[in-house]
């Protein structure tokens, strides 16, 4: 199956900075999304790119299919950031989404 | 519009017991998904539904079951509970489940003694 490799694991920041989050895929796929899981669990959705870059206020997420890795950057970040982001990856078949390890992303005031 | 729901939110078992978890997905999907999440393992995924039918299965014992209604709610059961089965439940759904955006519930902790 689909390889998905996230790095850095671990990422701590003062609040304020900048960051950029790295998923490599090892085939090619039809369906990428990032996420966010909060203290909770629960994962919310923020970016679906299967290519293309996107932008939703301080983030940003930029796909490159034929090189097979998408760059989330995270900008002027904030505490409510810390958490651990996840890219997911969906083969061209069945609907399963193979997840990466995470980046636990700590932002400190 | 209202989100993915699960319930219960927190459950705790002891070995040998069975537990069902009950997933409702927004409105008007039809495809449902579950994954478990263990800090050893990371998320892994389980079963998909779509139209009462199990259309993919990821790599886990029987023990691991589930099933769709004809409303798309599903429940997924695990049977005889083993320490291991300790983990967060996520469900996911989507509108056709062939490449659309999926969106997750609150989860499912489930501790088992």
């Amino acid at each position: 199956g689909i390889q998905v490799e996230q790095s850095p694991p671990d990422l701590i920041l003062q609040e304020g900075a900048n960051s950029t989050l790295r998923c490599n895929f090892s085939d090619s796929v039809n369906n990428l999304q990032w996420f966010h899981q909060n203290p909770w669990g629960q994962l919310i959705n923020l970016f679906y790119i299967p290519s293309g870059t996107k932008q939703n206020g301080r983030l940003s997420a930029t796909t490159v299919a034929t090189e097979r890795y998408s760059l989330l950057y995270i900008s002027s970040s904030q505490t409510t950031d810390s958490g651990v982001y996840f890219c997911a990856i969906r083969e061209n078949a069945g609907n399963m989404l193979t997840f990466g390890g995470g980046t636990r992303l700590m932002v400190k005031p | 519009k209202a989100g993915v729901t699960q319930t219960p939110r927190y459950l705790i078992k002891t070995r040998g017991q069975q537990v069902t978890l009950s997933c409702s997905p927004i409105s008007g999907h039809r495809s449902v998904s579950w994954y478990q999440q263990t800090p050893g393992q990371g998320l892994q995924f389980l079963f998909e539904y779509f139209s009462e039918t199990q259309r993919n299965k990821g790599n886990f014992p029987g023990r691991f079951s589930g099933r769709q209604f004809s409303n798309s709610r599903s429940e997924m059961n695990v049977s005889t509970l083993e320490l291991g089965d300790s983990a967060l439940y996520l469900c996911a759904s989507s509108w056709t489940g062939t490449g659309d955006e999926q969106f997750f519930g609150p989860g499912t902790r489930l501790t088992v003694l």
